[in-house]
């Protein structure tokens, strides 16, 4: 069983430029999540996709975008980069779309740290 | 809205000795807490959660203290070892169980 993959690793970009981010979700997972980590912050999350579709969004504008694929692997897409969008982003996926107790079923990969110039 | 809060954002334990990390929260509807403890360059790994109708819940040297009225919730390590070296996040879900909301998390080193 593979865990959850993110690439690229880092990424460098200016003000202004996209940036397409993307996460292979663990085997049978069929939710993912992404959160934004800025310096000093706890994750925030962006949104989260249920069998391709979005399921739950967080306080981020529309230019942050996601897609999700039938074998679940999702992307992350951020347009009209900022300087406040340099954040290190997680993605997590699980089997649920909820948590409903006990053992957490949330899986995170080790994140992409974005750096916008 | 910081709807999760932790304070501290270090700790130094001797190495054996109890690690205590406090989390406060605002919102009184959530129905669990959880920890996650996140190694560098690694993404964040559940540790152990709690229930809103529980005050205490323990996993082997993992023990999470929850007091309702106060808001507060606590996770005791004993003994702390130089593993547990880690930055720790208490998380809480919304009701609908799908989003998150994290602290911006405790920076824990356990000095051998």
């Amino acid at each position: 069983e593979t865990g959850v993959t993110q690439s690229p690793t880092h990424l460098i970009k200016t003000r202004g430029q996209q940036v397409t981010l993307r996460c292979s979700s663990q085997s049978g997972h069929n939710t993912v999540s992404w959160y934004q980590q800025a310096l000093g912050q706890g994750p925030q999350f962006i949104f989260q996709y249920y069998r391709e579709e979005e399921n739950g969004r967080g306080n981020f504008p529309p230019r942050f975008s996601g897609l999700q694929f039938p074998n679940y692997s999702s992307e992350l897409n951020v347009n009209a980069l900022e300087l406040d969008d340099s954040a290190l982003y997680l993605c997590a996926s699980s089997s649920s779309t909820h948590y409903a107790g006990g053992q957490e079923t949330q899986y995170f990969g080790p994140g992409t740290r974005l750096l916008v110039l | 809205d910081q709807q999760v809060k932790q304070n501290s954002p270090s700790l130094s334990v001797q190495e054996g000795r109890i690690s205590i990390l406090n989390c406060d929260y605002t919102n009184s509807m959530f129905d669990y807490f959880l920890w996650y403890k996140k190694y560098p360059a690694e993404g964040p790994t559940f540790l152990i959660s709690i229930s809103s109708i529980k005050d205490k819940n323990e996993d082997g040297r993992f023990t999470v203290f929850l007091n309702k009225s106060a808001k507060h919730l606590s996770l005791h390590i004993v003994p702390s070892q130089p593993g547990d070296s880690a930055v720790y996040f208490c998380a809480a879900p919304t009701n609908t169980g799908n989003q998150f909301y994290f602290g911006t998390g405790t920076s824990l080193t356990v000095i051998p």
